[in-house]
């Protein structure tokens, strides 16, 4: 129950193409959903986050969609740059992110020029 | 405004010694997370403190680990008689004190154990 399951595990993309990332959780009781961007050999950045009250949002090139029926969000890169090619997390937390993070395994993007 | 530290960056220990890692929250942030990352996988939890207190530590392995964030310094995360088994990326994140917030991490120790 406390699992994030994430798709795809690895994905190419063409430059100013969109990625879409997709994760599922079990546990209804989650109430925020970051995802993280990580280069290699670097920590974890946050990116963007989303609450269950909404169900869009949007900073920039990077959107978060949410569907609490379902238990389901995704991230999707509008026009993706050879400069997004790292690995993204997505994550859920109880407590508006005070607790745990229970991460997705991952999901390596790579865009070509 | 500094991010989160850890140290060392790299740490190489042979089998059976002890490792200590090193996390120095943001300013300001008074909570601290642990997590591992192994290659190739996500990262998972390991335990989180408060200033002098363990909040929730049941990511953390019953033997050889332990962690601690004292009134005053950095927290640590210490591994007793390290194996192969724990090499792997160890990330500290932080975050502030009250409300809904968002965790921060650091750049990770990479242990390595011969």
């Amino acid at each position: 129950q406390q699992q994030v399951k994430q798709s795809p595990q690895s994905l190419i993309v063409q430059k100013g193409g969109i990625s879409i990332i997709n994760c599922a959780y079990e546990n209804t009781a989650f109430d925020y959903f970051p995802w993280y961007q990580q280069f290699p050999g670097k920590g974890p950045a946050l990116l963007i986050a989303i609450r269950p009250d909404v169900s869009e949002k949007k900073e920039g090139r990077f959107t978060i969609s949410f569907n609490k029926s379902a238990k389901q969000f995704s991230l999707h890169i509008m026009d993706s740059q050879p400069g997004d090619s790292a690995t993204y997390f997505c994550a859920a937390s109880l407590q508006g992110g005070s607790e745990k993070l229970v991460f997705g395994k991952g999901t390596k993007l790579t865009v070509n020029p | 405004n500094a991010g989160v530290m850890q140290n060392p960056r790299h740490l190489v220990r042979r089998r059976g010694q002890e490792a200590r890692l090193r996390c120095s929250p943001m300013k300001g942030h008074s909570h601290v997370y642990w997590y591992r990352q192994l290659p190739e996988e996500g990262l998972k939890f390991m335990v989180y403190l408060q200033k002098e207190n363990i909040i929730d530590e049941s990511g953390m392995p019953k033997e050889r680990f332990s962690a601690e964030f004292p009134k005053e310094g950095p927290s640590i995360l210490r591994i007793q008689q390290v194996v192969r088994g724990d090499s792997a990326a160890y990330f500290c994140a932080s975050s502030r004190t009250q409300g809904p917030d968002t965790q921060y991490f650091g750049p990770g120790t990479r242990l390595t154990v011969l």
